[in-house]
């Protein structure tokens, strides 16, 4: 199972919105609504931000927001702060028996 | 308030075995499924293997199939995760997590490293 395939890296300034693309195929991201998104501070374990494509746990602030169209899901960022500064790793069911992949990884910068 | 605390990483020559333990409080640890979630230095999360509540299904990524051996104590609230014949690709951050939300880890430990060096 491939890695699903996101930026490796994207900016904006504070209060700017950015949004993360995560790209599978019709065997992931495109078959399920199982996409999650976690955010990663350097050091520390993943957060949950985003579920089921576009659910935020209770406490995720909702300037957090996903979505999906086809084979890929998004995540954006909307009125961006310092303390989104951070690594972003989207998640996708894929319905095999290696059930689960993650993508590569995008790490945000708030100029 | 869910606490998940990884041990029993460390050195270990390749070849070698090593096993991780994950210990789970402030839930109802066997109504959940498990997983365990390995990140290398310097790179991306790579999920390991997840176990269902009762431990009768269990799922691998296809790099440690044959190798890794995930398990669970719901007595104990214990995840496990046995590893041997260990290569240097393994080394790596080893998370264990709760899969709390449908599809989705909702609580995960700090980690625990492993490092597979001779």
């Amino acid at each position: 199972q491939s890695a699903l395939t996101q930026p490796a890296s994207v900016s904006g300034s504070p209060g700017q919105s950015i949004t993360i693309s995560c790209t599978g195929t019709s065997s992931d991201v495109g078959g399920y609504n199982s996409v999650s998104w976690y955010q990663q501070y350097p050091g520390k374990g993943p957060k949950l931000i985003i579920y089921e494509v576009s659910n935020r746990p209770s406490g995720v602030p909702d300037r957090f927001s996903g979505s999906k169209s086809g084979n890929t899901a998004s995540l954006t960022i909307s009125g961006l702060q310092t303390e989104d500064e951070a690594d972003y790793y989207c998640r996708s069911y894929t319905g095999s028996n290696s059930p689960y992949v993650f993508g590569g990884g995008t790490k945000v910068t708030v100029l | 308030e869910v606490q998940l605390v990884e041990s029993g990483g460390g050195l270990v020559q390749p070849g070698g075995s090593l096993r991780l333990s994950c210990a789970a409080s402030g839930f109802t640890y066997s109504n959940v499924w498990m997983i365990w979630v390995r990140q290398a230095p310097g790179k991306g999360l790579e999920w390991v293997t997840n176990i269902n509540q009762d431990g009768s299904a269990k799922y691998y990524v296809d790099s440690v199939r044959g190798r890794f051996t995930i398990s669970r104590d719901n007595a104990k609230n214990f995840l496990y995760l046995q590893m041997n014949s260990l290569r240097a690709e393994d080394t790596a951050v080893y998370y264990c997590a709760r899969d709390g939300r449908p599809h989705a880890a909702d609580s995960w430990g700090q980690g625990t490293l492993v490092t597979v060096s001779s």
